[in-house]
């Protein structure tokens, strides 16, 4: 296994544009994150999946953003008529844990994604 | 969401053994107290987690107060490439299962 795959490594695009990142988490992994970036601060929580479903959503994430994870494998974070606010680096981490959660979660990070907003 | 508190920056020399300090004094009962780490232009890195007692693993040390309103990170000895952003982390509060990041530290390492 590779870890996890994050695609494209950089995005530039103007202002008002539709942007998709796509992030294939370790195989085995049941559940996936989304996380943002912006320099000099640590990651922000986004959104998580437990297979399919997507179970938190951050109050950060607007209605400009949709995260999906269709068949429990790999997902898609969609970014609708970006703004310059948006200018990050958008990280994908996936974990697995059994339903009988011992409270200990290891994550595994992908490179990141970075948005660049003109 | 649940806090941590940590230094912005600490040095080290190579070869030294560094403490990295977090202070976690509104942590519940059930918390697990997880450690990662970000190199430059990487994504974060797990590097250990703990609950009560004191855990060892391969690159790292976590030594846990007894009240776990504290821990602290212990790299035996430093190396170069053990230059980055550490970060304590709990997860969020209200039974959210997400893990909530800080600033974290950013330890220089001095050849």
């Amino acid at each position: 296994d590779t870890g996890v795959s994050q695609d494209p490594r950089h995005k530039i695009t103007k202002r008002g544009q539709n942007v998709t990142f796509r992030c294939d988490p370790i195989s085995e992994h049941n559940r996936l994150y989304w996380y943002r970036q912006t320099l000099g601060q640590g990651p922000e929580f986004l959104t998580y999946f437990q297979n399919e479903a997507q179970l938190e959503k951050s109050r950060l994430l607007s209605d400009r953003f949709s995260a999906e994870r269709p068949k429990g494998s790999f997902s898609t974070l969609e970014i609708q008529r970006t703004e310059q606010g948006d200018s990050a680096m958008y990280l994908c981490a996936s974990s697995f844990l059994a339903k009988t959660w011992s409270g200990a979660n290891v994550l595994t990070f992908g490179a990141g994604s970075r948005l660049t907003v003109l | 969401d649940a806090k941590t508190t940590q230094p912005n920056s600490m040095e080290s020399n190579e070869e030294e053994p560094v403490h990295l300090p977090c202070n976690h004094s509104t942590i519940s009962g059930t918390d697990y107290i997880h450690w990662y780490r970000q190199l430059p232009s990487q994504g974060p890195e797990y590097v250990i987690h703990g609950l009560t007692s004191n855990v060892n693993n391969r690159m790292a040390s976590l030594a846990i107060a007894e009240d776990r309103k504290s821990s602290t990170l212990i790299l035996h000895r430093a190396t170069l490439r053990d230059a980055a952003v550490y970060y304590c982390i709990l997860r969020g509060e209200g039974g959210s299962e997400k893990l909530v990041f800080g600033k974290g530290t950013k330890l220089t390492v001095n050849p």
